[in-house]
């Protein structure tokens, strides 16, 4: 069974710190790796998406891949209130088939 | 604003009633998706639609009937469901045909089945 694997949570970080947000994925053939972020009652956007290993930013947004370690992860820097949602690790695997993760519960206390 | 658009919002329908959910799309996308999300569990795919053509069907009952009228359209069709089958019912597009993960969501019917 191919499987992403993130903690629920929740993770609670103060206002301005860095969030670290942890996926780990079962097929060593997978190829493309996402993050989705979800806010209560709402439905997933996506924020990140990374295809080579090492990082990728995008404004307070990083996306680290370590295939080698089968470990993808999103840090968040100046964590907002706004951040506080749930976010999805996604990956794409060696069968092309889009695997979501449960999603890690992100709590950012002002 | 979402450029996928979902209605209803909400939907209540009894276990003999027969409705339909109905997703749109401007953005020239040729992939469309039906997804179901349960309460504090990830989505989880239902049907793909590549360049009008069903593509993955991930075993849904026959209760769940999808129709894919044009390349911007994306319907759901619903009968004699069950309590279980309330969810929220996610419509995603995306640019390339069925094997991608940049998917764009609409907001989502949430349906209650009584």
């Amino acid at each position: 069974q191919k499987e992403v694997e993130q903690n629920s949570g929740p993770l609670s970080v103060p206002e301005g710190a860095i969030a670290s947000l942890n996926c780990t994925y079962s097929d060593r053939g997978s190829q493309s790796f996402f993050w989705y972020r979800q806010y209560s009652g709402k439905s997933p956007e996506l924020i990140m998406s990374i295809y080579s290993n090492g990082d990728k930013e995008d404004g307070r947004f990083t996306a680290q891949l370590n295939k080698a370690s089968q470990y993808v992860s999103l840090l968040i820097r100046d964590s907002q209130p706004s951040d506080s949602a749930t976010y999805l690790c996604a990956v794409i695997d060696s069968s092309y088939k889009l695997i979501f993760g449960s999603g890690t519960r992100l709590l950012v206390r002002p | 604003d979402t450029e996928v658009t979902q209605t209803p919002k909400h939907l209540v329908m009894g276990m003999t009633n027969k409705k339909s959910l109905k997703c749109e799309q401007h953005m020239g996308h040729r992939a469309m998706y039906w997804y179901k999300q349960k309460a504090k569990k990830p989505p989880e795919l239902m049907f793909v639609y590549s360049y009008e053509k069903l593509s993955i069907n991930e075993s849904v009952p026959s209760r769940f009937s999808p129709e894919c009228p044009n390349s911007s359209l994306l319907n759901l069709h619903l009968h004699a469901l069950q309590p279980e089958d309330s969810a929220l019912y996610l419509c995603a597009s995306s640019q390339e045909g069925g094997n991608t993960g940049e998917l764009f969501f609409g907001e989502g019917s949430r349906l209650t089945v009584l």
